[in-house]
């Protein structure tokens, strides 16, 4: 069975900082996709960002990239240019091509921006 | 429209009461999700509709009903709760339950607490 670990249970940044949050998971499949989720004080789970295994180019979008690293089973997400509502719980999410659209997720890290 | 909505927002009910979570999607989707998130805790999967039939159980006890009336409406009715159950129900959807790049999309949540 495929496990996730987020190993950072809470982190503070600086507004206009940046930040990377680590993740790391293992599994014996070659393909499957890695997700970030960000969930905020007001609840509601959001996609920040997807990785496809079979693509080596970082995911990106907008100031959040990840640096994916397969052999090492390694995906974590940089935060740049930190702004107050990146505050949240974010969750990295494993799912294997095999079977359903079953998410693995880590234990969250909270991640604290200060003004 | 990307939306999942969740009513009630907050549910405050007996052990001997019955009520009911309600979850609706427009986005067309054919698979519906029930979650159960304590708090600073990732989501636990519970139930999966894949086409409005019930797919996964995740070993839930029989004190939460799952029901799918149709494609866009997936309700959790709630008997004889313990206070342990008091948690954030979460619902989700996605295009379909297996394959391909297929993002759960999440609602807001119903906070339910259990006296």
């Amino acid at each position: 069975a495929q496990t996730v670990t987020q190993s950072q249970p809470e982190m503070s940044v600086q507004e206009a900082e940046t930040v990377t949050l680590s993740c790391t998971y293992d599994t014996s499949e070659s393909d499957y996709y890695l997700f970030w989720y960000k969930q905020p004080p007001s609840r509601q789970m959001i996609l920040v960002i997807r990785q496809e295994a079979y693509k080596q180019q970082n995911a990106t979008e907008n100031r959040f990239s990840v640096n994916f690293q397969k052999a090492a089973k390694s995906f974590s997400l940089k935060i740049s240019d930190s702004q107050l509502g990146d505050a949240a719980m974010y969750f990295c999410a494993y799912r294997s091509l095999l079977g359903g659209n079953k998410l693995v997720f880590g234990a969250g890290t909270i991640l604290r921006v200060k003004s | 429209d990307t939306e999942v909505t969740q009513t009630p927002k907050h549910l405050v009910m007996g052990m001997t009461n019955k009520k009911s979570l309600k979850c609706e999607q427009h986005m067309g989707h054919r698979a519906m999700y029930w979650y159960k998130q304590k708090a600073k805790k990732p989501p636990e999967l519970m139930f999966v509709y894949s086409y409005e039939k019930l797919s996964i159980n995740e070993s839930v006890p029989s004190r939460f009903s799952p029901e799918c009336p149709n494609s866009s409406l997936l309700n959790l009715h709630l008997h004889a709760l313990q206070p342990e159950d008091s948690a954030l129900y979460l619902c989700a959807s996605s295009q379909v339950w297996a394959g391909g790049n297929n993002e759960q999309f999440f609602g807001p949540g119903t906070r339910l607490t259990v006296l």
